[in-house]
């Protein structure tokens, strides 16, 4: 069965310090992966997406993604956060067509302005 | 495009009681799932449709029904609340052709059981 880990659940960083959260997926065959933001009170949004291509992809507001296939992971970086970063931050896959997806248990991100 | 919109945004009920919560979206998507979020577990997928009458168990399904009659609509039904369905429902909605799914959510209801 697939599953998503996501080993830090709680984030507390400084403004411009630089972010790395981490997501390892279990999933033998091809994958879609996903990162998506939820700010406080919001609903989530997709930050990015891998469905092919370039292992490394470029998402909204400045953060990006690397994906590895032989580790399983799809790590999502930003160089320099900033306060409005702050917020909960989820890994999710799902297998081309099946309609599954399955999400991480989230990281949550706190930015000290 | 209004997107996905979910109503109510917060309901409380008594064990036992049953109710709906209303999920449309104007995308003209075929696929449509409910998740359910709760703290230190992520979202897990209640129930997912592909289209207007077909719907399929996700990996929570359990005290939970739903039905898809129309391409818009998605609506999710507690039968008997139970304190243990309290939680934040999130319902979210895509395409199914080719490989570029991506899920678009609504803004969820918060659902207290008491």
């Amino acid at each position: 069965a697939q599953s998503v880990s996501q080993h830090n659940h709680h984030v507390i960083l400084s403004e411009a310090a630089s972010l790395e959260l981490g997501c390892n997926y279990s999933y033998g065959g091809t994958v879609n992966l996903f990162w998506y933001v939820q700010y406080p009170g919001q609903h989530l949004q997709l930050l990015l997406k891998y469905f092919s291509g370039d292992p490394l992809v470029k998402g909204i507001k400045g953060f990006e993604a690397e994906f590895i296939k032989s580790k399983f992971s799809f790590n999502l970086r930003k160089p320099s956060v900033q306060w409005s970063d702050t917020a909960e931050y989820f890994c999710a896959v799902n297998a081309p067509g099946t309609y599954k997806y399955i999400f991480g248990t989230g990281t949550r991100l706190k930015v000290l302005a | 495009n209004a997107g996905v919109t979910q109503t109510p945004k917060f309901q409380v009920l008594k064990t036992g009681q049953s109710m709906t919560l209303q999920c449309a979206q104007d995308m003209n998507h075929e696929y449509m799932s409910w998740y359910r979020q709760d703290p230190g577990m992520g979202l897990r997928l209640i129930h997912y449709s592909v289209g207007a009458g077909i719907t399929d168990q996700g990996e929570v399904p359990n005290g939970y029904n739903v039905s898809r009659s129309t391409t818009e609509d998605f609506p999710l039904r507690l039968l008997s609340a139970a304190p243990s369905q309290t939680s934040v429902y999130f319902c979210a909605s895509s395409w199914t052709s080719g490989v570029q799914e991506t899920q678009y959510f609504g803004p969820g209801t918060r659902l207290l059981v008491l």
